[in-house]
């Protein structure tokens, strides 16, 4: 089993749409969990990234981490052609074991 | 923000051929600095880490004198792809971990290689 398990889509949605993207992950050591955004050919970028379990909230993007169940969501509401891209999720064990783990990414197609 | 810039996005070289891949930290210093490889639809895959003033480590199963790693100053790391062939083809990206003390990177916008 894969330390962090993502499914590649596409994910195809009208604009508009609330987009819902997962990631599950298999350690209970991991302590941080990020999501970035990549366009094609393009090199990540950080959305957001949090501690805890729970929810934490940038205008449009909620990231949401349930620990228990080892189980994060990327939530976008009101979803724009510019969202168009690969999500990857990134999770970590902090302290001297920075270097996160990615997921495969998903890509993210919202339509006009 | 922090920015790492990555020089060349794009190069096609000759089968046979090195090409040197070079990361930059712009306005902050990197000690770390990160080389991922990326094939398409798939995930990022840590090749190396690349520590100023010392040796890479690299991960499991990259092979050290393919894949060169030099880290001479604090905001510079560059990657050498000795002796190229088309399997290694791919997109390199380059990180670093951001300054202000959390546990995000940025990372710089891949170089695509073409090996003919």
């Amino acid at each position: 089993q894969k330390e962090v398990e993502q499914d590649p889509g596409p994910l195809s949605v009208p604009e508009g749409a609330i987009v819902s993207l997962n990631c599950t992950y298999s350690n209970s050591a991991f302590q941080y969990f990020m999501w970035y955004r990549q366009y094609s050919r393009k090199g990540p970028e950080l959305l957001m990234y949090t501690y805890s379990s729970g929810n934490k909230e940038d205008g449009r993007f909620t990231a949401q981490v349930d620990k228990s169940s080892k189980y994060i969501s990327l939530f976008i509401r009101d979803s724009q052609p510019s969202d168009s891209a690969t999500y990857l999720c990134a999770i970590g064990k902090g302290g001297g074991s920075y270097i996160p783990t990615f997921g495969r990414g998903t890509s993210l197609i919202v339509h006009p | 923000g922090a920015v790492v810039s990555q020089h060349p996005s794009r190069v096609i070289c000759k089968s046979g051929t090195s090409v040197k891949i070079e990361c930059r930290s712009l306005d902050f210093q990197a000690t770390t600095m990160f080389w991922y490889r990326q094939f398409p639809k798939q995930s990022l895959m840590l090749m190396a880490t690349s520590n100023e003033g010392s040796k890479a480590t690299y991960e499991q199963g990259v092979e050290k004198d393919k894949f060169l790693i030099n880290h001479a100053s604090l905001t510079l790391s560059t990657l050498t792809v000795a002796s190229a062939h088309p399997e290694d083809s791919s997109f390199y990206i380059c990180s670093a971990r951001d300054p202000d003390g959390s546990y995000g990177y940025t990372f710089g916008s891949g170089t695509r290689l073409t090996v003919v």
